[in-house]
């Protein structure tokens, strides 16, 4: 199966400052990237996604990349605010609808 | 999270007990899934459904069974509860096609097995 690699694993940042994370697939079959912010005790929730035919994405100050042929995917957040601390999970489907595979998480850290 | 809704948020229970969790969506979408998250691991998808009475193993299936008799409700159970089945466990749904690719994720069931 797919396989999805995450890094870094934890980020700290200045408020105001970029964070880039990046993940990494296996599987050139997959077709399909989205993002998830996942804040404590809750569920995660979709920031952003992105499909293979397509290079760049973005959403006011969140981007996200793709590199087919590298395969890795990256979400850029610019300007970046307290609020913007949470969890965030890459993930990686063939067939949306079916199995996505996550990346094992990016914990990020915006200090005032 | 609007539209799905996980029931219990938590529960304690002992090792071998059955356990059944459930997840009700008022979306009306197609696709359900059960995934459970540890530290270090992410995200791994246990069970999904791909309509009423329509399931499909995921990665980590072993231990765990799932029924769907109506499109609003996706049971997991737990047929014997071990330790190593202490985790928090997501429902989440989408609608491929519909434009709701994305899944959409409940607020968690925290399990803990003594």
């Amino acid at each position: 199966g797919e396989n999805v690699e995450q890094h870094p694993s934890t980020l700290s940042v200045q408020e105001g400052d970029s964070a880039v994370i990046k993940c990494t697939y296996s599987d050139s079959a997959s077709n399909y990237f989205p993002w998830y912010k996942q804040e404590l005790g809750k569920g995660p929730q979709l920031i952003i996604d992105i499909r293979s035919n397509v290079g760049e994405k973005k959403d006011q100050r969140i981007a996200v990349t793709l590199n087919k042929t590298a395969k890795h995917f990256s979400l850029h957040i610019t300007e970046t605010q307290p609020e913007d601390s949470a969890v965030y999970f890459c993930a990686a489907s063939i067939n949306t609808g079916n199995q996505f595979y996550f990346g094992t998480g990016t914990s990020l850290t915006v200090i005032p | 999270d609007a539209g799905i809704t996980q029931s219990p948020r938590h529960k304690v229970t002992e090792t071998g007990t059955p356990v059944t969790l459930r997840c009700h969506q008022t979306e009306n979408h197609r696709y359900m899934y059960w995934y459970r998250q540890d530290p270090g691991h992410g995200l791994r998808l246990i069970h999904y459904s791909y309509g009423v009475k329509d399931t499909d193993k995921g990665e980590v299936s072993d231990g765990y069974s799932v029924s769907r008799s109506k499109t609003e409700d996706f049971l997991l159970t737990l047929e014997s509860a071990t330790s190593s089945q202490t985790s928090v466990y997501f429902c989440a749904i989408s609608a491929p096609g519909q434009g709701y690719e994305g899944y959409t994720f409940g607020s968690g069931t925290r399990l803990t097995v003594v």
